[in-house]
């Protein structure tokens, strides 16, 4: 059953520290994104990638966030220092190369700063 | 730049009402549409999508979506609504590029 996974799936941490939060693309997958979700602000696209490669980061607030592609299996966001404005769940996607093809989701990572 | 935007944040409704929620879509070019759900605690899943053929989509739990270009519009609806439907709904849009964009979400709360 192939399926988008992230780890860890909750993540409490202190203000200060950094966060790395992990997500594993579905095999075959060459483009992955990355969303925060709020209730404040729904659902934000924070970057995505397509065959490794950053497409868009501007979502992203650079001075403390990056997410980077280190291989095909592996995607990863983090967060140095985290803030407490940080805390939210973060929801990896992944989507094929082919043609008329919809994103699937992780279960997310909901991170708890404090 | 590419939005998507929904009519409502919250609906609030009893079982076996009909539901309609509104989503348009601000881009250029061709554009794929989808409608995901999330339920309590879960992840999104997708509902339907549409890419191109015929503008009556219909997708899982006996939801279906209508895509009006002219408009720029693709509304999902149901005839009947569970208490099980309570979920929020998103709307999505991918344009040129791959970069898919939400609408910031509809809630439903489906009073049994």
């Amino acid at each position: 059953d192939a399926r988008v996974t992230q780890t860890p799936r909750h993540k409490v941490t202190e203000m200060g520290q950094e966060v790395t939060m992990r997500c594993q693309p579905i095999l075959g997958h060459n483009t992955v994104f990355w969303y925060r979700q709020t209730m404040m602000q729904g659902l934000e696209l924070l970057a995505y990638f397509r065959n490794r490669a950053p497409l868009d980061d501007s979502g992203m607030p650079k001075d403390r966030f990056s997410a980077e592609m280190p291989d095909a299996t592996l995607a990863t966001l983090k967060i140095q220092p985290s803030e407490p404005r940080d805390s939210a769940v973060y929801f990896c996607a992944s989507g094929s190369p082919l043609e008329n093809t919809e994103a699937f989701f992780g279960q997310g990572t909901r991170l708890t700063v404090v | 730049a590419q939005s998507v935007s929904q009519h409502n944040h919250h609906v609030i409704l009893s079982e076996a009402a009909s539901l309609e929620l509104g989503c348009n879509y601000s881009y250029g070019g061709t554009v794929n549409l989808f409608w995901y759900v999330q339920y309590p605690g879960q992840h999104l899943q997708l509902l339907l999508k549409y890419f191109s053929g015929d503008p009556l989509v219909k997708g899982i739990k006996g939801f279906e979506a209508e895509f009006i270009k002219s408009k720029f519009s693709f509304n999902l609806r149901k005839p009947s609504v569970q208490w099980s439907d309570t979920a929020e709904y998103f709307c999505a849009a991918r344009g040129a590029g791959n970069k898919l964009t939400f609408g910031g979400g509809t809630r439903v709360l489906v009073k049994p």
